[in-house]
C-alpha cells in the first residue's frame, strides 16, 4: 500500500543534542512538507520541498535542517538551536502542487528531557 | 493575512446528534477550502474540500459550504458515530505551497 512513512513514533531527547526525524514516501509525489503540531493549536510549516535537491522555508524554519537527496525522502533535523523542540511533527506529500491537498504521515512525537 | 478562525473548545455530543463546527476565514482572493480531520494517535486525513464560492464538499456524511459572503466553511454531519470521535481542522489553501490552519476541535462522540 502506498503511503507516508515516519519514524520514529516516539522520541526523547536531551537537551543540546539533535535529532533526525524519518520520512519516507512511496507514493511517487514531488512535493513534500514539515509541520508541527502543539497542543490546541494549528500545524506551522518548518520547510517543504517541491523537487529533489530544493527545499525552502516555512513559517518557523529556526533551529531545523532537512535535506532532499531522494524523491522518496524528506528527513527533519531538530538541532539543538531550537528553543522549544518539544511537539508533534508531521510530514505530508502532495501530487499536485500548488492545490492544498496533503497526504500525511502518522507523525512523530518529540519529547525533550 | 490568511488566516482560519475555528470556535473554541471540545464538542462534546451523543450518537446520532447534529454536529457543526464552525469555521471562518480571512484571505486575499479566493483560496481553495479544506476540512481534515486527526484521529487519535494518527496524521490527518483531507475530509473535504471546495475550491470556489458555493462549492459544497461533501464527504462520509460530512458536508461544507463555501461562503464567501460570510466568508465561512461550516463542516456539519447529520447523525455522528463514535467512530467519528476526532480533532477537525479547518484549513485555506492561499497559494505557493502555504495551508493556513485553524487551531482544531476534538469531537468527542458519546454512545
Amino acid at each position: 500500500d502506498g503511503g507516508i512513512t515516519q519514524s520514529p513514533k516516539y522520541l526523547f531527547r536531551k537537551e543540546g543534542q539533535n535529532v533526525t526525524l524519518s520520512c519516507e514516501q512511496n507514493l511517487n509525489h514531488d512535493a513534500m512538507y514539515w509541520y508541527r503540531q502543539d497542543p490546541g493549536q494549528g500545524l506551522r510549516l518548518i520547510y517543504y520541498s517541491q523537487i529533489v535537491n530544493d527545499f525552502q522555508k516555512g513559517d518557523i524554519a529556526e533551529g531545523y535542517s532537512v535535506s532532499r537527496e531522494k524523491k522518496e525522502s524528506f528527513p527533519l533535523t531538530v538541532t539543538s538551536a531550537q528553543k522549544n523542540p518539544t511537539a508533534f511533527y508531521l510530514c505530508a506529500s502532495t501530487r499536485e502542487r500548488n492545490t492544498g491537498e496533503l497526504f500525511f504521515g502518522e507523525g512523530s512525537r518529540l519529547t525533550v528531557l | 493575512g490568511n488566516s482560519v478562525t475555528q470556535m473554541e473548545g471540545p464538542v462534546t455530543l451523543s450518537e446520532e446528534a447534529f454536529l457543526t463546527i464552525n469555521c471562518t476565514y480571512t484571505a486575499t482572493g479566493y483560496p481553495s477550502l479544506f476540512w481534515y480531520v486527526q484521529y487519535p494517535g494518527e496524521g490527518l486525513q483531507l475530509l473535504l474540500k471546495a475550491t470556489k464560492a458555493d462549492d459544497k464538499g461533501s464527504n462520509k456524511g460530512f458536508e461544507a459550504t463555501y461562503r464567501k459572503e460570510t466568508t465561512s466553511f461550516h463542516l456539519e454531519k447529520g447523525s455522528v458515530q463514535v467512530s467519528d470521535s476526532a480533532v477537525y481542522f479547518c484549513a485555506l489553501y492561499y497559494g505557493n505551497n502555504r495551508l493556513a490552519f485553524g487551531k482544531g476541535n476534538q469531537v468527542v462522540v458519546i454512545p
